[in-house]
């Protein structure tokens, strides 16, 4: 079963800090995604990363990056934290997929919720 | 930019009733389309899933219907049950090098016993 794991269930940050969100799965998968769940506002895709090294921007990257050093693990960073990026964060990974024409589910994280005051 | 609509936000519905939630795509590259449950506290799901080669697919009693024409796909629960009450997400998927996907709002259905 994959396994997809977040560093930090809860965390409470400050106004102006720099944040580190942990991501590592465990299934060897390629594509690797970074979502923030909002009420009312589905999920909304941050960043995604289909190799070591490779990223993309998704919908909203404004104040956020990312790093994926290794295959097995994406991380999202927030360089000044501000209040309005006080969310539930998910990360999610996926395989390649049928000849790489058609994705594969995506398998997600329990989230971390980050409170910034 | 790409786009997905879901609606309704809300169903509520009677235990044995059936329940249908629609959504939209904008990018007409999108070609695998999924549905995720999500339960109070925790993580999204997948519960079904189709392909735009697929124009319709049945796992018990849920199926899923797509029309690639209209950019339009929907999901379809019969002999609902209270254990079906929960979040439920689309989202449509393309390959971009990576392959991005994109989430609808959200529908949170009740089912009353």
């Amino acid at each position: 079963d994959v396994k997809v794991t977040q560093s930090s269930r809860y965390l409470v940050k400050r106004t102006g800090e720099k944040v580190f969100l942990e991501c590592v799965q465990d299934m060897d998968h390629e594509n690797m995604f970074w979502y923030r769940q909002d009420p009312g506002l589905g999920l909304r895709l941050i960043y995604f990363s289909y190799d070591v090294k490779m990223k993309e921007k998704g919908d909203i990257p404004e104040g956020y990056s990312v790093s994926r050093e290794k295959k097995e693990r994406f991380s999202l960073i927030l360089e000044s934290a501000s209040t309005n990026q006080t969310s539930m964060y998910l990360c999610a990974s996926s395989g390649m997929g049928q000849g790489a024409i058609y994705n594969s589910p995506l398998h997600f994280g329990n989230g971390t919720r980050l409170t910034v005051t | 930019g790409e786009n997905v609509e879901q609606h309704p936000s809300t169903l509520s519905v009677q235990e044995g009733d059936s329940a249908v939630i629609k959504c939209t795509y904008s990018d007409s590259a999108s070609n695998y389309f999924p549905w995720y449950k999500q339960e109070l506290g925790k993580r999204p799901q997948l519960i079904i899933d189709i392909r735009s080669n697929v124009g319709e697919k049945k796992d018990q009693r849920i199926a899923v219907t797509l029309n690639k024409t209209a950019k339009h796909f929907s999901l379809h629960i019969t002999e609902t049950q209270p254990e079906d009450s929960a979040v439920y997400f689309c989202a449509a998927s393309r390959y971009t090098g990576g392959f991005k996907t994109i989430f609808g709002a959200g529908t949170r259905l009740f089912v009353k016993a």
